[in-house]
């Protein structure tokens, strides 16, 4: 299986100020097409999980232009450029590139 | 507006079975992967499997693979997740979401294992 080790495990952030997440994957998740298999999710207090990010650097619909993300074929990071308070939650990375798919353990990101 | 809604959730004794619904509206169920995840109370998120559009196709993770059955109904736009011989690990709230992408998730419902 596709290990995805997130750091750090949390992070606290003054309100406008940056942040950034760390999703390092044990192995290549750049697929045959060209298409790099990795994922965004938040997960606010008591919500399911929202998409962020896909396909590494790929804004989902309805999230803010504050996210962004990047990487490399097997490192990856997420960008908050000048953290909300709604930004509050844990948030995941996620790689679809093989079975079974797996999601990385985790960041918290809380506001100071 | 898509809407996914989970239910069947509830208290199951170890050992038994259970079986959970999704019900899907606000797009083409019939054009979507659908799949479920679940969520231990405390931990992180785990991919149990997914299905495609006419259930030719379908995966799980490994270690579930014997206790779970994932299946669909495209004429009521429902998913179900069928689960046996259940124990205290498969505590967890379980989320159905359309894949591939898993855009949208629905809200989840709780399964408590306990006797």
């Amino acid at each position: 299986d596709i290990v995805l080790t997130q750091a750090p495990l949390s992070v606290s952030v003054t309100p406008g100020e940056s942040a950034s997440i760390s999703c390092r994957s044990s192995k290549s998740l750049l697929s045959s097409k060209g298409i790099t298999s990795l994922y965004w999710y938040l997960q606010k207090p008591g919500k399911s999980p929202q998409l962020l990010i896909y396909r590494m650097s790929n804004l989902a619909s309805g999230v803010p232009d504050r996210f962004s993300g990047s990487g490399s074929e097997t490192d990856f990071t997420l960008k908050i450029s000048k953290v909300e308070t709604e930004d509050v939650g844990v948030y995941y990375c996620a790689q679809f590139l093989e079975y079974p798919l797996t999601f990385g353990s985790g960041t918290k990101l809380e506001i100071k | 507006e898509v809407k996914l809604v989970e239910s069947g959730g509830g208290l199951v004794q170890p050992g038994r079975s259970l079986k959970l619904s999704c019900a899907a509206s606000g797009f083409s169920f019939n054009d979507y992967w659908m799949g479920w995840v679940r969520q231990a109370p405390g931990k992180g998120l785990e991919w149990i499997g997914e299905i495609n559009q006419d259930s030719s196709t379908i995966n799980y993770t490994p270690s579930l693979k014997d206790k779970f059955t994932i299946s669909r109904d495209n004429a009521q736009n429902t998913l179900y997740l069928q689960m046996s011989k259940l124990g205290s690990e498969d505590t967890a709230i379980y989320y159905c979401a359309r894949a591939l992408r898993f855009a949208y998730w629905g809200q989840g419902t709780l399964v408590t294992v306990s006797s």
